[in-house]
C-alpha cells in the first residue's frame, strides 16, 4: 500500500514550457487535491476533484489545468510555465462519502519540486 | 481573503517546554479544524483533529483547545522535543455540503525546539 504518490520529484522548466505532474493513490479514495506550498503562504488549494469525473477550481486555478483520468490518477498541467510557478505542489487524497457522512483526513503525497527559470 | 489566520509564524521552544501555536477563523459553518504536521522534504500529515463540539481533545503530548464563541483554536504540544521540530498547520472545513473535504490551511508555523 504505498499511499499517494506522484512524479517527478524534481523538475526544472524554462519560462514557456508545458508539463503534466502525475499523482495517483492506492486507497480507493473518491476525492483528489492539487495544492501548492510556497514560503510563508501555506498550502494553498489549486484544483480539486471531488469524484471521479469532476473537477473544481481552488484558490490559486490560473496557469493550470487538471485531469480525474480515473479514481486512482488525478494530473496537473502547467501548460505555459511562468517563473511565478515556481513552488512545491503537493496530491491529497480523501474518501468523501457524501454530505451526510463524516471526513476522513487528506493524505498527502512526497511533492514535486518545480523550479521555473 | 484568508480564511484561516495562524500565529505566530516561527517559534522556538527548549526542550521539556510547552509550544503554543494559535488559529482564528471567521466563516461558522466550518465544523471540522485539523492540525497538519509536516517534516522537511515530506508531505504534511494528520496530527490531530477536533470538531466543534467539545472544547478540548488530548492525544498524548498534542492538545486541541477550541474557543466557539471566539473562533479560534490552537495547539498545545506538551514536554516539547527536538522530534517535534516540524511545520506546523492549522486547518478547516466544512464536513458536508458541496466543497466536500475542502481544507482551508493557515499559513504554517515553524516550530524549533532546542535540545
Amino acid at each position: 500500500n504505498a499511499g499517494v504518490t506522484q512524479t517527478p520529484k524534481f523538475q526544472v522548466l524554462k519560462t514557456g514550457q508545458s508539463m503534466t505532474l502525475q499523482c495517483a493513490q492506492d486507497m480507493n479514495h473518491n476525492s483528489m487535491y492539487w495544492y501548492r506550498q510556497d514560503p510563508g503562504m501555506g498550502l494553498r488549494l489549486i484544483y480539486y476533484s471531488a469524484s471521479e469525473g469532476t473537477t473544481d477550481k481552488g484558490e490559486v486555478p490560473n496557469g493550470y489545468n487538471v485531469s480525474r483520468l480515473n479514481k486512482r490518477e488525478f494530473s496537473l498541467r502547467l501548460e505555459s510555465a511562468a517563473p511565478s510557478q515556481t513552488s512545491v505542489y503537493f496530491c491529497a487524497s480523501s474518501e468523501a462519502l457524501g454530505a451526510d457522512r463524516p471526513l476522513y483526513e487528506q493524505y498527502f503525497g512526497p511533492g514535486t519540486r518545480l523550479t521555473v527559470t | 481573503q484568508q480564511q484561516v489566520k495562524q500565529s505566530p509564524q516561527s517559534l522556538i521552544v527548549q526542550k521539556g517546554g510547552i509550544s503554543i501555536i494559535n488559529c482564528a477563523y471567521e466563516n461558522t459553518a466550518f465544523d471540522y479544524f485539523p492540525w497538519y504536521q509536516q517534516f522537511p522534504g515530506k508531505g504534511p500529515a494528520l496530527l490531530i483533529a477536533i470538531r466543534p463540539d467539545v472544547s478540548e481533545k488530548k492525544e498524548g503530548r498534542f492538545t486541541i483547545s477550541f474557543n466557539k464563541s471566539a473562533k479560534q483554536f490552537s495547539l498545545h504540544i506538551m514536554d516539547s522535543q527536538p522530534g517535534d521540530s516540524a511545520t506546523y498547520f492549522c486547518a478547516a472545513s466544512i464536513e458536508g455540503g458541496s466543497t466536500l473535504g475542502r481544507l482551508y490551511f493557515g499559513r504554517g508555523t515553524q516550530l524549533t525546539v532546542w535540545p
